[in-house]
């Protein structure tokens, strides 16, 4: 199964608010309200940030939200920390009956 | 709390298998199905099948097929994934992960990780 599209990197400075894209396809990302977002740092276990779609698991920060426009995903971090540099990956159901990552957006805290 | 403790680092030989443990703890381990996904050196995050805890039932990658079993003990509360015929390319941190359902039951996806356990393969 192909990976979902995903910017190398992004960047912003403590405060601001960047937005991190995932592009997959009609019978994936398009197709089925079941995009969740993985935050994580290296050494470390991956985070669940978001689920289908937009939804925060419990103690998740609010700064962090989810939206979703025809085959195209994004995650929105708003006043930027430092602790939120990391890994970002998004992950979709499809309709090959398997989920699919991303190939994972490096976020760099200015 | 929801716990997952995996099995140690391994180095294998290229064609030889690896059998990666997680133990599970802080819930009803029958009640929710195990994922695996794997990382290999400077690569993003692969999904590599899951398996329910209930019944048994699996369900694998494509590119996998043929080469990676997953199964449960419900008496120990572990899951395990085995994969055979390595080769270089199968150098990875192994994650295991549990099922996240949100309070109304929803399916919400990997919400609970395992540490990782580091495969290498080399001659």
């Amino acid at each position: 199964q192909s990976a979902l599209t995903q910017p190398a990197s992004v960047s912003g400075s403590p405060g601001q608010s960047i937005t991190i894209s995932c592009t997959g396809t009609s019978s994936g990302v398009g197709g089925y309200n079941y995009v969740s977002w993985y935050q994580h740092h290296p050494g470390k276990a991956p985070k669940l940030m978001i689920y289908d779609v937009s939804n925060r698991p419990s103690g998740v920060s609010n700064r962090f939200s989810g939206s979703k426009s025809g085959n195209t995903a994004s995650l929105t971090i708003s006043g930027l920390q430092a602790e939120d540099e990391a890994d970002y990956y998004c992950n979709s159901y499809t309709s090959s009956n398997f989920p699919v990552f991303g190939g994972g957006t490096k976020l760099t805290v200015l | 709390q929801v716990q997952l403790v995996q099995s140690g680092a391994e180095v294998k030989k290229p064609g030889a298998s690896v059998k990666v443990s997680c133990k599970a703890s802080g819930y009803t381990f029958s009640s929710y199905g195990i994922s695996w996904v794997r990382q290999a050196p400077g690569q993003g995050l692969e999904w590599m099948g899951w398996i329910s805890a209930y019944n048994g039932n699996t369900n694998y990658a494509h590119n996998l097929q043929g080469r990676v079993t997953m199964t449960t003990d419900t008496s120990t509360s572990r899951a395990y994934m085995e994969l055979r015929s390595l080769r270089s390319d199968d150098t990875a941190v192994y994650y295991c992960a549990r099922d996240y359902y949100d309070s109304s039951g929803y399916y919400g996806g990997l919400g609970y990780w395992g540490q990782g356990t580091l495969v290498t393969v080399s001659s």
